[in-house]
This record gives C-alpha cells, structure tokens and sequence, in this order.
C-alpha cells in the first residue's frame, strides 16, 4: 500500500458543481493533513490544513478527516474553470519525521 | 504571510556548468527547508530536506555530491547542481517551514531548468 493515495483523474465537473477529491493514508501516527493546489507550470500553493476529526471549512473550501478510517477529502463548492489544477494531499509521517506528499487528483471545471 | 522566494525563476546553461538556485523565506523563519524536482507531468519528488546549520539529510537515490544544499541561515537555503546535464533538466522547487519537518510547508515559486 502506498503511503498517500489519490485518484489521478481527471476528474471533471461542471461549472457550479461540487468537486469531491478524496485521499487515503497508510500511517495510523498520522496527525496533520494538508491540501495544496497546484497549476500547470507553477508550484504548489496551500489552500488547507486539518488536524482534527471532522470538517474545516475555509470559503468554497472544505477538508474533511476521518482518521479511523485514514481518510481526508476536499470538497469544492460552486466549482469555477480557475480550479482547474491538481490538487495533492500531503499527510505527517511522525515516525520519519517527514511529510508525504499524494500524486494528485487533476480537476477539469468545465465551463 | 508565509512568502517564499526562489531564485533564479528561470535558468538555461551549458552541460557541464554548475547552478546555484537560492530560496529564501521572507517574513518568518524557516528552521526546515526541502528541495523537490518534478518532471513534466509527473508528482513531486522530494530531494533533500535540510535544518538551519545542519547537513542536509538526502532521499535514496539523490547524489549528495551533485546536488549541494546550504541552509547557512533561517532565511536562505541554496542548492546548488554541479556539472549539469541534460538529463538535470527540471522544474526545481524549495519549500520552507516554520515548526519543522512534520509542519506546514510553504512552496516557493520554483525554478526551471534547462541544461543544453
């Protein structure tokens, strides 16, 4: 099992829609989870982090957690073609004192 | 808050010339700093992670004698490619954090390279 997994996509969605990109992590120790977008061509820029159970909402941004299940997701509300990224969860490995980064889900919001 | 800079944007050179890419947080201190190279259309591939005044601590397969970094203050970290070649090419991105090697990380804009 990889240590953080992401679907690649693309995942596409209209225009308005809800973006729902999903992540798994093999590290129980995990504690702090981390969403960052990423253009083509630029570096990766943060939108979030969640360190607890539950949702954290930040504008149309939210992250939700569920560490029993070792799960963290992002949704996008009103989805607009200027999120049209990729989007790579990065999740604390404690035990090797390093944060791990998931290959990424690519979004296409089609106008 | 939390601004990285990386310089140079940009960089095209010979094969065989060594570069030196310099990344600098601006407004807090970075006690962690991470070196990252990726391909076009492929993930980020962490190269190096690297704590103020210490040796660089390098992921396995990354050549610790071609690609030098520096952390010599809270603020810069430099890596430095010796005897570039082609194959060297890549977009070469820094990142800094302020809590350390589990924290959140701040990605500086990135630096292309191209080795003809």
């Amino acid at each position: 099992q990889k240590e953080v997994e992401q679907n690649s996509g693309p995942l596409s969605v209209p225009e308005g829609a809800i973006a729902s990109l999903n992540c798994t992590y093999s590290d129980r120790g995990s504690q702090s989870f981390f969403w960052y977008r990423q253009y083509s061509g630029k570096s990766p820029e943060l939108i979030m982090s969640i360190y607890s159970n539950g949702d954290k909402e930040d504008g149309r941004f939210t992250a939700q957690l569920n560490k029993a299940s070792q799960y963290v997701s992002l949704l996008i509300r009103d989805s607009q073609p200027s999120d049209s990224a990729t989007y790579l969860c990065a999740v604390n490995r404690p035990s090797y004192d390093k944060v791990i980064f998931g290959p990424g889900t690519s979004l296409s919001v089609i106008p | 808050g939390a601004v990285v800079s990386q310089h140079p944007s940009r960089v095209i050179c010979k094969s065989g010339t060594s570069v030196k890419i310099e990344c600098r947080s601006l407004d807090f201190q970075a006690t962690t700093m991470f070196w990252y190279r990726q391909f076009p259309k492929q993930s980020l591939m962490l190269m190096a992670t690297s704590n103020e005044g210490s040796k660089a601590t390098y992921e396995q397969g990354v050549e610790k004698d071609k690609f030098l970094i520096n952390h010599a203050s809270l603020t810069l970290s430099t890596l430095t490619v010796t005897s570039a070649h082609p194959e060297d090419s890549s977009f070469y991105i820094c990142s800094a954090s302020g809590g350390g090697s589990t924290d959140t990380q701040y990605f500086g804009p990135g630096t292309r390279l191209t080795v003809l």
